[in-house]
């Protein structure tokens, strides 16, 4: 079945350094791979996706994301955090057919201490 | 930019009430959906929609019902809600295709007392 797999809950990083947020899929085919992030009383919002190709993705607010197969994995990277980053990222993947839901993990949550 | 409209952002219901959580987009989408976030569980789907009167049962369909009539709106109903039913609901809606992303709604925080 498919699953997603968020090891971090928590996570408290410095403000000014690098973060990575770590995310395995289980999956039996390419998958469809999603960022999100959710600040404190809001709705999600996509930060990136991987659909095919470059394995190196670019999203919004200066995030990235690696796909490695091998891995099975999707890790989530930003050089330099913000304060403003701190919230809930939830890593997903996407329907493998017409007619299936988005699958989420359970969410890390990043502290930025100043 | 794609909207998708929760009805309400907090509400507090009493046990045994019927609960109706309303949910518009204005993308033409096809796919609905409706899910429960509680804090370690991350969201679970409870049901969506790939068409009109159409509905699948997501991974905790238990007590909660759906209405999909328009296009447009996607209604979560709680038949008679219990206190393990407070939590923060998600809505979202997507376009038919393998891979789509889904938007969200922002959430209605539900007290159940």
């Amino acid at each position: 079945a498919q699953s997603v797999t968020q090891p971090d809950i928590h996570i408290t990083v410095s403000e000014g350094a690098s973060l990575e947020l770590r995310c395995n899929y289980s999956y039996g085919a390419t998958p469809y791979l999603f960022w999100y992030v959710q600040s404190p009383g809001q709705g999600l919002q996509l930060l990136l996706k991987y659909f095919s190709g470059d394995t190196l993705v670019q999203g919004i607010k200066g995030f990235e994301a690696e796909f490695k197969r091998s891995q099975s994995s999707f890790n989530l990277r930003k050089p330099s955090v913000h304060w403003s980053d701190a919230a809930e990222y939830f890593c997903a993947v996407g329907a493998w057919q017409a007619g299936t839901a988005l699958i989420f993990g359970k969410g890390t949550t990043l502290s930025v201490s100043s | 930019d794609v909207k998708v409209t929760q009805s309400s952002r907090y509400l507090v219901k009493r046990t045994g009430e019927k609960v109706f959580l309303e949910c518009v987009q204005d993308m033409d989408h096809e796919n609905m959906f409706w899910y429960r976030q509680d804090p370690g569980l991350g969201l679970r789907l409870i049901y969506f929609s790939y068409d009109v009167k159409m509905k699948e049962k997501g991974d905790i369909p238990e007590g909660y019902s759906v209405s999909r009539e328009k296009k447009e709106r996607f209604s979560l109903i709680l038949e008679s809600a219990s206190t393990n039913q407070t939590s923060m609901y998600l809505c979202a809606s997507s376009r038919q295709g393998l891979g789509t992303e889904a938007f969200f709604g922002q959430g209605t925080r539900l007290t159940v007392v």
